[in-house]
Parts: structure tokens; C-alpha cells; sequence
């Protein structure tokens, strides 16, 4: 599987918007870029996914570069329940398997 | 909305007992799957189910593991003989088949497995 890199904390104020950024140089023609997160105590969520154009769902919108190579999530407006773990990553429509592989995600803390 | 329920919230077992987790799919979807999550760790996948069998296994889902679809409804995680470094978080998954790789996975709340 194709390798993302995220940082390993990021912090917003609640209300502001936040840009959580993935970088998957590796990437092949072929791999779609997915995003989960996972709330405290909870099973991972999915958020939203694309290929190469931007896209937008009513909880973020995901901003994919022209050469693919990196993409951010964009939350709007955060909110005390966005705190969560954020993870990017790589399915590959060809690859045949239905696994996710988590990395170990952007940690988001929202301060009131 | 639709969700994936998992039974127990928390299972307590002794080293060397067999132990079955529970899941309930969501009730239109095909695809199931189970991952596991060790305290502070990543989520690791463990196994996908589709059409009655077993469609792809991790190095970690080995003989001690097994899955079941017993009815229309539930699919459950096995663990034959339960050892200390089972214990974790187990998550069950499922998703629609149609256009499947891109089909999002819709994960439970978990059980947590502490082996004792």
C-alpha cells in the first residue's frame, strides 16, 4: 500500500476553520485518497473521499494538488466534536483489497 | 441513520477461554470486516467476509481466529484460546457492495477484550 505521511497533533479553535494536511508522494494512478476519523471511544468514521478532483459533503470538503501527490481535509468550522484522530489514507482501485490500512492519523484538538 | 452494533461494550475473559465477539451489519450491506486496535496503537485490519467466506486475512487473523455469519443478520469473531496480547479493542465493519473499492466501511463502537 501506497504510504501517507500527516503530522502527528494538530490545534484549532472552536468556530475556525482547519486544514489538515496528507502527503502521499508514492501515489499511483490508480489509488483514491480516503479519510476517517476516529471520535475518543469510538470506531473509526468515514469522512470523505476523492481521486483527483476536489470534493465537498456536508462534513468537509478534501482538497487534492494538481500532481496528487498531497491533499488536505478541510473542516469548515470546527466544533468541540471534531476532536479526533484524522487519518488519510490510500485504496487502490485495481489492488483487489478491501482492507484499510490506518497509519497512526493527525491527532485534531479543538480548544473552546 | 443505520448503524453497526457490536455486543458486549466490554468482554472480560481468562487466558486460555474462548471468547465470541458480536456484530450486527449494517442490514443491506455484503461486505463485513473485523479490525482490532491494541491500547495507544494503530487499527489493524484482521479480516474481510463476503458471500459466505472469507475474501482476504491478515498475518495476525491465524488458526486461533475464526468468523461466522450464523444467520440473515449477525457475524461474529472467534478466538479459540484466548492469550494475554488479544487484549484490545475489536471493531467490526461492513459496507455496500456496489463499486465497492470506493464504497465507505461503516465501523461499530467496538468490544473491549481484556484478557486476564
Amino acid at each position: 500500500d501506497a504510504k501517507t505521511t500527516q503530522p502527528n497533533s494538530m490545534e484549532s479553535n472552536e468556530e475556525e476553520p482547519v486544514h489538515l494536511p496528507c502527503n502521499h508522494s508514492t501515489i499511483s494512478g490508480t489509488d483514491y485518497i480516503h479519510w476517517y476519523r476516529q471520535l475518543p471511544s469510538q470506531g473509526p468514521e468515514y469522512v470523505i473521499h476523492g481521486l483527483t478532483s476536489n470534493v465537498n459533503n456536508r462534513m468537509a470538503s478534501l482538497a487534492i494538488a494538481e500532481d496528487r501527490k498531497s491533499s488536505t481535509l478541510i473542516l469548515h468550522r470546527a466544533t468541540l466534536r471534531d476532536a479526533a484522530v484524522y487519518y488519510c489514507i490510500l485504496r487502490d482501485a485495481q489492488g483487489g483489497s478491501e482492507k484499510l490500512v490506518f497509519g497512526k492519523g493527525t491527532k485534531l484538538t479543538v480548544n473552546p | 441513520e443505520p448503524e453497526v452494533t457490536q455486543t458486549p461494550s466490554h468482554q472480560v475473559t481468562q487466558m486460555g477461554q474462548e471468547v465470541i465477539l458480536r456484530c450486527v451489519p449494517i442490514s443491506n450491506h455484503l461486505y463485513f470486516y473485523w479490525y482490532r486496535q491494541i491500547l495507544g496503537q494503530k487499527v489493524e485490519f484482521l479480516v474481510s467476509f463476503y458471500n459466505n467466506e472469507i475474501s482476504e486475512k491478515s498475518e495476525i487473523f491465524d488458526d486461533q481466529f475464526s468468523v461466522e455469519r450464523p444467520d440473515g443478520s449477525n457475524f461474529t469473531l472467534k478466538i479459540r484460546s484466548t492469550k494475554l496480547e488479544d487484549s484490545a479493542m475489536y471493531f467490526c465493519a461492513s459496507s455496500e457492495e456496489l463499486q465497492g473499492i470506493n464504497q465507505p466501511q461503516h465501523f461499530g463502537d467496538g468490544t473491549r477484550l481484556s484478557i486476564l
